[in-house]
């Protein structure tokens, strides 16, 4: 199906600890998208990747898109308290009018 | 700009009741989703519209209807509510098929 797999479901790490989270597809995505929802909030859009191969960074935060554009990772440096959240990756379906979110992985950042 | 606002914020119904919440979007955007999101089961697409006057299913539909008729808004319907439909409800919207979604605050709904 157009399912994304994502992991883990959960992760704590102590502050200034780096975190990865990872999303894999079983068939050839166009474009992947990654959002950030804090608790009690809701989903906001961190960012696109398009292009095999593709890395973007946002200060401390990483994307990359797999070779085979089958897989993604958001890699965050040196967590800080306000990293902690839910991110989600998302990948469009149904001739691109759909966005099929992962499950997301949910970061604890221990002070 | 507001942005994609949702109403309400949160509501309690017994079951067999009816409600219609209502998503506004200012942003001129053509497309407009309502996902349900459930603990550790990520947000699963309710129903869509690509455009003013047209709807259609996505993953999880049944129990649910919609309407477009103004560009701007997109009413989520529950007809006959049941406990399985309690669920933190978002509408979201975008520009453009490859552009990205923006989000309402979300409604908290619980169904007794």
């Amino acid at each position: 199906g157009q399912q994304v797999m994502q992991i883990p479901q959960y992760q704590h790490v102590q502050e200034g600890e780096d975190f990865t989270t990872y999303c894999n597809s079983s068939t050839t995505l166009s474009n992947i998208q990654w959002y950030k929802q804090r608790p009690g909030g809701h989903p906001v859009f961190l960012i696109q990747l398009v292009k095999s191969g593709e890395v973007k960074k946002q200060k401390r935060l990483t994307f990359q898109f797999g070779e085979a554009k089958k897989n993604s990772s958001l890699h965050i440096t040196a967590t800080q308290t306000t990293d902690v959240g839910t991110y989600f990756c998302a990948r469009p379906s149904g001739s691109a009018r759909q966005l099929t979110f992962g499950s997301g992985t949910q970061l604890t950042v221990l002070p | 700009n507001a942005g994609v606002t949702q109403t309400p914020k949160f509501r309690v119904l017994k079951t067999g009741q009816s409600m219609t919440l209502l998503c506004a979007q200012d942003m001129n955007h053509e497309y407009m989703y309502w996902y349900r999101q459930d603990p550790g089961m990520g947000l699963r697409l309710i129903h869509y519209s690509v455009g003013e006057g047209t709807t259609a299913k996505g993953e999880v539909p049944d129990g649910y209807n919609v309407s477009r008729l103004k560009k701007q808004n997109f009413l989520l319907g529950l007809e006959s509510a049941a406990p399985s439909q309690t669920s933190v409800y978002f509408c979201a919207s975008k520009a453009g098929s490859l552009s990205p979604l923006h989000f309402g605050n979300g409604t908290r709904l619980t169904v007794t």
